[in-house]
């Protein structure tokens, strides 16, 4: 079946740092796939996405693109802050209405 | 506007008890969405609706009972949950059907049981 595989965290960066969060798929079809960020006692917030390959989603600094070939869509970001501490959600659609996230991956910035 | 509310934000109810969860979105979405999210986890998918009739149940326990009395209403009723029912209710909702669209996400009620 369809599935999503985030690297586990939690991932602690001081602020400024780069950042990157592996993300891999598998899925029949040719999936849309999404990062979406939850901040504390909050719901989820799109943060991009992306819907066909090598398509590159950005939004807010951070970026992903669609890879096909290795069916990743690993998230980015050159310069992170305190503010985005968080949880990232790796998710994708491959049909109909059922999204399938990953397990998320915890972001602590320190400042 | 690009939001989806929920209310209550907070809700403490008995195993006995009976009560309703709301959800409300004034996109023109015609999909809404019922998930569960434990802490620490990813949320897991309960029910869709799709222009106002059930297209998934995610084998919920019938203990959810998930009304779309309009395109922009959601409820989910609840009556005697059990502790483990405890979690954060997440309601999305999404222009139609198609695989590429955006679930735009309430903040949640947080829920629970005693």
């Amino acid at each position: 079946g369809d599935s999503v595989t985030q690297m586990e965290g939690p991932v602690t960066l001081s602020e400024e740092a780069f950042l990157t969060i592996n993300c891999t798929y598998t899925a029949t079809g040719y999936p849309s796939l999404f990062w979406y960020v939850q901040y504390p006692g909050e719901g989820l917030q799109l943060l991009l996405k992306a819907t066909k390959a090598d398509d590159k989603g950005s939004n807010k600094g951070f970026e992903a693109t669609y890879r096909k070939e290795t069916t990743s869509f690993h998230l980015e970001k050159g310069s992170v802050q305190v503010s985005d501490s968080a949880v990232y959600f790796c998710a994708l659609i491959a049909g109909g209405f059922k999204t399938i996230f990953g397990a998320g991956t915890r972001l602590f910035v320190k400042a | 506007d690009t939001e989806v509310t929920q209310t209550p934000k907070h809700l403490v109810m008995g195993m006995t008890n009976k009560k309703s969860l709301k959800c409300e979105q004034h996109m023109g979405h015609r999909a809404m969405y019922w998930y569960k999210q434990k802490a620490k986890k990813p949320p897991e998918l309960m029910f869709v609706y799709s222009y106002e009739k059930l297209s998934i149940n995610e084998s919920v326990p019938s203990r959810f009972s998930p009304e779309c009395p309009n395109s922009s209403l959601l409820n989910l009723h609840l009556h005697a949950l059990q502790p483990e029912d405890s979690a954060l209710y997440l309601c999305a909702s999404s222009q139609e059907d198609a695989s590429t669209d955006t679930q735009y996400f309430g903040p949640g009620t947080r829920l629970t049981v005693l």
